[in-house]
């Protein structure tokens, strides 16, 4: 089955700096990859998600890239602000009847004002 | 996306104890889920709750253990039997559209276990 691997496991930055977590995944079948951040005591929520006929994709401040050959995907931050200090996961999953996701172990961000 | 109420958000329960946690769903939807998120930790997939059928459990995850039920497109729900501390954790439903849309999450359960 599908192995999801997350670095790092945490991330301090200041204030309007860039943030960048890496993931890697083992199936080769897999081609659907959303991102999720978690506030402490909240519920997962989806922030951006890529799907394998595109390289890379954007939403304002928060950009995912997308390297099928090598099996890796990363979440891009910039100009980071208190607020986006939380627990993000990637995911990846294979978009048949099931749509099972595999999640990786998450990384905790923390933004220093 | 669809509006997931979950219930009950937390309880706490007395060991050997079962506690049915229920799932709704302001709209029909294609797929539900039940996830397990330990303390600290990330997502680990219980089961996927099929309509009409009987659910499909994830390897380490058994129907006696945590039976879950879907009857309609819009509901289902995941009981944890025999409690134990080791159950104690947050158990978060999901629901996809279908093979080309994302799980979207409801707020989940906390569950502690004396």
């Amino acid at each position: 089955g599908e192995n999801v691997e997350q670095h790092p496991s945490t991330l301090s930055v200041q204030e309007g700096d860039s943030a960048v977590i890496k993931c890697t995944y083992s199936d080769s079948a897999s081609n659907y990859f959303p991102w999720y951040k978690q506030e402490l005591g909240k519920r997962p929520q989806l922030i951006i998600d890529i799907r394998s006929n595109v390289g890379e994709k954007k939403d304002q401040r928060i950009a995912v890239t997308l390297n099928k050959t090598a099996k890796h995907f990363s979440l891009h931050i910039t100009e980071t602000q208190p607020e986006d200090s939380a627990v993000y996961f990637c995911a990846a999953s294979i978009l048949d009847n099931n749509n099972d996701m595999r999640f990786g172990a998450g990384t905790r961000l923390t933004v220093k004002p | 996306s669809a509006v997931i109420s979950q219930k009950p958000s937390r309880d706490i329960c007395q060991r050997g104890t079962s506690l049915t946690i229920q799932c709704q769903v302001d709209s029909q939807v294609t797929m539900m889920f039940w996830y397990r998120q330990q303390p600290g930790q990330s997502l680990t997939l219980i089961a996927t709750a099929n309509q009409g059928s009987e659910a499909t459990y994830e390897s380490g995850f058994v129907i006696d253990k945590f039976p879950i039920s879907r009857p309609n497109l819009t509901f289902s729900t995941l009981t944890v039997s025999n409690m134990s501390p080791e159950d104690s954790s947050i158990y978060l439903c999901s629901v996809g559209q279908g093979a080309d849309q994302p799980q979207h999450f409801g707020d989940g359960t906390r569950l502690s276990i004396l």
